[in-house]
């Protein structure tokens, strides 16, 4: 079965510093992963997703999350945080055992950014 | 570009009583999925179609249902409202190409219920 957990329910930053949202995946199969992120009272946006084509993915927004089968781990990362990143993080994968396709989502991460 | 569109945004009901969440896309998307987003428990997938005339049950479907009788709009219906069923749903959609797909969803902006 495949899972996902993020680590930290919850990461504040000062504006300006590294962001560093932590994920990891259990799955049998070679997994398609995705990075949304939700806003207050809006619905969720792709940040960015993993194609087997490189490891290292670029999203919007200055994010990326690099893609590691040994640690079974796809963590996103920004070099420079700002204000109007402060919202809910989730990591994704989609099931690929089946045709559901359905997503199985990390509990989410709240993320501060402070002045 | 409206992309996938729900409505209504918010509603409050009573115990008991039915109504239909709405979704519409316009991106021509073979799939379309409602899940339901709860407090510490993150988004569980209720039902979901592969395209019209097709749907099956997701994670968590008891007292929901849903049609497909378009491409573009996938309905989702609560029988009997029940308080356990105050939650914020999503729809979303993508293109199709089987259970391994990495094809990104697309969601709406929810619809926040609430039953009394």
């Amino acid at each position: 079965a495949q899972s996902v957990t993020q680590l930290d329910s919850h990461v504040s930053v000062s504006e300006g510093t590294p962001v560093l949202l932590r994920c990891n995946y259990s799955s049998s199969y070679s997994p398609s992963l995705f990075w949304y992120v939700q806003h207050p009272n809006k619905g969720l946006q792709l940040l960015l997703k993993y194609t087997s084509a490189a490891t290292l993915v670029k999203g919007i927004n200055g994010f990326e999350a690099e893609f590691k089968k040994s640690e079974t781990s796809f963590h996103l990362t920004k070099p420079s945080a700002h204000m109007s990143d402060a919202a809910e993080y989730f990591c994704v994968v989609r099931e690929g055992s089946s045709n559901t396709g359905k997503l199985i989502f990390g509990q989410g991460t709240t993320l501060q950014v402070k002045p | 570009n409206a992309g996938v569109t729900q409505t209504p945004k918010f509603q409050v009901l009573k115990t008991g009583q039915s109504m239909t969440l709405q979704c519409a896309q316009d991106m021509n998307h073979e799939y379309m999925s409602w899940y339901r987003q709860d407090p510490g428990m993150g988004l569980r997938l209720i039902h979901y179609s592969v395209g019209a005339g097709i749907t099956d049950q997701g994670e968590v479907p008891n007292g929901y249902n849903v049609s497909r009788s378009t491409t573009e709009d996938f309905p989702l219906r609560l029988l009997s409202a029940a308080p356990s069923q105050t939650s914020v749903y999503f729809c979303a959609s993508s293109s199709w190409t089987g259970g391994a797909s990495n094809q990104p969803q697309h969601f709406g902006d929810g619809t926040r219920l609430s039953i009394l």
